[in-house]
């Protein structure tokens, strides 16, 4: 049973350019979340995405954009690209609400580096 | 405005030794608590899962303790050992559906 699986896991962009990451959720669930973890601190939420639809979101400019698809994986698109975007970039995924127990799971994240 | 606090940022001790890792929170209207272990570079993997209703869950060496009336939460680890190095972030549900996460403890096992 494969887990949280991110794409790329490293990746290497200018300023301003824009930049998708990948996420595919662990099997059997359909809600996925995004995360940003700078060096040396915690991950902070961005946003959330469920049957489709952005659920809810965190405190991010709307540079940052996403998408989850029918087969419930999701994509993080980051416009115009600031130095300070540069961090990990965390995909979590949990269960369906009927089951849910409120636990994450987390992939081993995208390694983003603005130059 | 729900915060997470971990302290200290970071702690050695020697293999073998238990150790305990503190987080508070502010807010005790909370979800769940989750501890998570992060090796350099990588990403998060689940330890336990506390919810609002627990006060405690155990996982083979570690146990952590949920007390919300002060706002705390421990992960104990006995018996340490090197491969323990890493990481380990607390991590809370307010009830929103998102985690607000603490700076995590950078802990190291001394052989």
């Amino acid at each position: 049973d494969a887990g949280v699986t991110q794409s790329p896991t490293h990746l290497i962009k200018t300023r301003g350019q824009q930049v998708t990451l990948r996420c595919s959720p662990k099997s059997g669930h359909d809600t996925v979340s995004w995360y940003q973890q700078a060096l040396g601190q915690g991950p902070q939420f961005i946003f959330q995405y469920y049957e489709e639809e952005e659920r809810q979101r965190g405190n991010f400019p709307d540079r940052f954009s996403g998408h989850q698809f029918p087969n419930y994986s999701s994509e993080l698109n980051v416009n115009a690209l600031l130095l300070g975007d540069s961090a990990l970039y965390l995909c979590a995924s949990s269960l369906p609400l009927e089951e849910h127990t409120g636990e994450l799971f987390f992939g081993e994240g995208s390694r983003l580096t603005v130059l | 405005k729900q915060e997470v606090t971990q302290i200290p940022a970071a702690l050695s001790v020697p293999e073998g030794e238990n150790l305990v890792l503190n987080c508070s929170f502010t807010d005790s209207a909370i979800y769940n608590l989750q501890w998570f272990r992060q090796d350099p570079g990588k990403g998060l993997t689940s330890l336990l899962l506390i919810q609002s209703s627990q006060r405690e869950q155990t996982s083979g060496r570690l146990n952590a303790s949920l007390d919300k009336s002060s706002g705390r939460s421990t992960l104990y680890i006995a018996a340490s050992q090197p491969g323990d190095s890493a990481t380990y972030l607390c991590a809370v549900n307010f009830g929103n559906e998102k985690l607000t996460f603490g700076t995590g403890t950078r802990l190291t096992i001394i052989p």
